[in-house]
């Protein structure tokens, strides 16, 4: 079965250090790779996606994402953390050609002062 | 992108009755999906609601608990029936724009 993997359920890193949140894929052929974030009571808000080319993907908010294709992964970055960015993080992938989209189990950022 | 709108933000429902959830986009799709997410945690897809066609639903879901309707290319209706405490959650429509999924804000459903 398709699916995509967030291994761990919290991160949790001190404002303006590098923060990583990691996600690995076991999707058919060469999936479309999405990162969304949703803040408290909020729906989810694009932040980045990867279809071809540049293997880092830069998005929303200062966000970025690097995709390696051997090690089928699409981990989210982000050089300095900000409290605000404290919020649920998932990883998506779309086969190409599907409609669906299969999402990660989440990650919960805390970004602490 | 796209923007997306649903009604209500939020309600609170007793057992047994049935509440209609409105989504609007502000754009013209081909497909709109409906998710349900208990707080905190992953997406589950309800159905896949194509205009002029019925919805195609997920396995766990059937119509006669989640009828919906998809009149047209900019709205979608999804209504959870005879509801029970456990239908509690929030309930997401989304589109596909440039294959890209955005999300509505959700509606947050808690019955009684």
């Amino acid at each position: 079965a398709q699916s995509v993997a967030q291994p761990e359920d919290q991160v949790n890193v001190a404002e303006g250090n590098p923060l990583t949140v990691k996600c690995t894929y076991s999707v058919s052929g060469n999936p479309y790779l999405f990162w969304y974030v949703q803040y408290p009571n909020r729906g989810l808000q694009f932040l980045l996606k990867y279809i071809t080319g540049d293997n880092l993907v830069k998005g929303s908010y200062g966000f970025e994402a690097e995709f390696n294709k051997s090690q089928t992964s699409f981990h989210l970055k982000k050089p300095s953390a900000l409290v605000s960015d404290s919020a649920l993080y998932f990883c998506a992938a779309s086969p190409v050609g599907a409609s669906k989209i299969i999402f990660g189990s989440g990650t919960r950022l805390s970004i602490r002062p | 992108s796209a923007v997306i709108s649903q009604k209500p933000s939020r309600d609170i429902c007793q057992r047994g009755t049935s509440l209609t959830i409105q989504c609007q986009v502000d754009s013209q799709v081909t497909m709109m999906f409906w998710y349900r997410q208990q707080p905190g945690q992953s997406l589950t897809l309800i159905a896949t609601a194509n205009q002029g066609s019925e919805a195609t639903y997920e396995s766990g879901f059937v119509i006669d608990k989640f009828p919906i309707s998809r009149p047209n290319l900019t709205f979608s209706t999804l209504t959870v029936s005879n509801m029970s405490p456990e239908d509690s959650s929030i309930y997401l429509c989304s589109v596909t724009v440039q294959e890209t999924q955005y999300f509505g804000p959700g509606t947050r459903l808690l019955v009684l």
